[in-house]
């Protein structure tokens, strides 16, 4: 079925390392939604992206959506402990409203 | 600017017993989005209302979970009757624009015994 996988589904990084999230989704998105989780609370939006190839970039993080509209990618630069959560991307398929929530990638970040 | 509302924070029934929820959009939000968040999972989308009408709500277990809207503010979630595959984090959220960003209230964590 339609399902929208990120990779990997665990990182462990030393603070001051990079970190990269990747998402996948099965069939093209109209746009993408970028989510940051942490314990214990609730997802938080970061950024949308909605034109094929489009780059954002927010301070330390770079946000990419694929030229297909299918694939995603977070990239933190020089991790802080105050980056450690779960991130999710999620969207909904193109000629639907229907949100999907990636699988999310939990991020620890090791002082 | 008020958040998104939700109560109550925790509530802890038995199999087959009934529970609601309760959720407060941001005000002028149209769009109004109820998940189900599973120990480790990510959201997962059980209904989206525009307004007080339904958008989406192909994955609502209709059988036991309903929804409603009404006066296009407000809304409520209830599970009848419960099951123990049921205890998870029920997350409303809201949005100006029907596919624009969400904005997430607390949650209410259920467990089911």
């Amino acid at each position: 079925g339609q399902q929208v996988m990120q990779i990997p589904q665990y990182q462990h990084v030393q603070e001051g390392e990079d970190f990269t999230t990747y998402c996948n989704s099965s069939t093209t998105l109209s746009n993408i939604q970028w989510y940051k989780q942490r314990p214990g609370g609730h997802p938080v939006f970061l950024i949308q992206l909605v034109k094929s190839g489009e780059v954002k970039k927010q301070k330390r993080l770079t946000f990419q959506f694929g030229e297909a509209k299918k694939n995603s990618s977070l990239h933190i630069t020089a991790t802080q402990t105050t980056d450690v959560g779960t991130y999710f991307c999620a969207g909904p398929y193109t000629g639907t409203y229907k949100y999907i929530f990636g699988t999310g990638t939990r991020l620890k970040v090791l002082a | 600017e008020a958040g998104v509302a939700q109560s109550p924070r925790y509530k802890i029934i038995e199999k087959r017993q009934s529970v609601a929820f309760w959720c407060n959009p941001i005000s002028g939000h149209a769009t109004l989005y109820w998940y189900q968040q599973i120990l480790g999972q990510g959201p997962k989308l059980l209904i989206q209302f525009q307004n007080n009408g339904v958008v989406d709500d192909s994955q609502l277990p209709k059988d036991r979970f309903s929804a409603e809207r009404l006066k296009g503010v407000d809304s409520t979630l209830k599970i009848q009757p419960a099951k123990l595959e049921d205890s998870a984090v029920y997350l409303c959220a809201s949005s100006f624009l029907l596919a624009g960003e969400q904005y997430f209230g607390p949650g209410t964590r259920l467990t089911v015994t």
